[in-house]
């Protein structure tokens, strides 16, 4: 069976600081790759999306980035955070376009930047 | 643009009623729809997914959709206490890889 993992779970930072998600898929090949955003009151907001190594597609302008570096591994980074950084990060995986390309979802990472 | 709407406040039913929750999204194209629950600090986790018009009922769940009027539900019969958490209605649009989410609505099952 699939399973996904990020990590770390919670983690507090100073502003101006360096941050580095990761997150791996085990269970399957060539997954479609996600990272969203979730801040209070606002909802889940996709951040960047993978279909492939070194594939990344940004949906927000910001100063965080991805990584894709081998098949199932995502990383999410910021050279500097700001405080509206703040948020619950999950990383989530799909099957592609012909497996009905259900999300599914990390345990999540909580970033408080202080 | 494309957006997916929970416009319900927080939902408080009484334990063994039925918690009803609505969803509308703006793209008539739109194909899949799904809904996933989360609980206060969890990651979402997959409840159900609907492709056809009609209902699909997996144990107490039951999704309805409706292309035509453009809005999918959820029916959680007999609620429990455990049932309590946040409801997330996701549609992916035509032609899109990703998911678009609504904002939630918070049901509460009162014993």
């Amino acid at each position: 069976s699939q399973t996904i993992h990020q990590w770390p779970a919670t983690l507090v930072q100073p502003v101006g600081s360096p941050l580095s998600l990761e997150c791996t898929v085990e269970g399957t090949s060539n997954p479609n790759l996600y990272w969203y955003r979730q801040a209070a009151g606002r909802g889940l907001q996709l951040l960047f999306y993978s279909v492939g190594i070194g594939q990344i597609s940004s949906e927000v302008p910001q100063n965080l980035s991805a990584s894709r570096p081998q098949d199932r591994q995502f990383i999410l980074s910021s050279k500097k955070l700001l405080l509206s950084d703040s948020g619950f990060y999950l990383c989530a995986w799909s099957g592609g376009l012909f497996s009905g390309n259900t999300i599914y979802f990390g345990e999540g990472s909580w970033l408080t930047v202080v | 643009q494309k957006e997916v709407e929970q416009n319900s406040g927080p939902l408080s039913v009484p334990e063994g009623a039925i918690a009803s929750l609505n969803c509308t999204y703006s793209d008539r194209g739109s194909q899949s729809f799904f809904w996933y629950r989360q609980y206060s600090g969890k990651s979402p986790e997959l409840i159900m997914s609907i492709y056809s018009n009609g209902d699909k009922e997996d144990g107490r769940f039951t999704a309805q959709l409706n292309k035509a009027s453009q809005y999918v539900s959820l029916l959680i019969r007999d609620s429990q206490p455990s049932d309590s958490a946040t409801y997330l209605c996701a549609v992916r649009f035509y032609g899109n890889n990703r998911l678009a989410f609504g904002k939630g609505n918070q049901v509460v099952v009162i014993p």
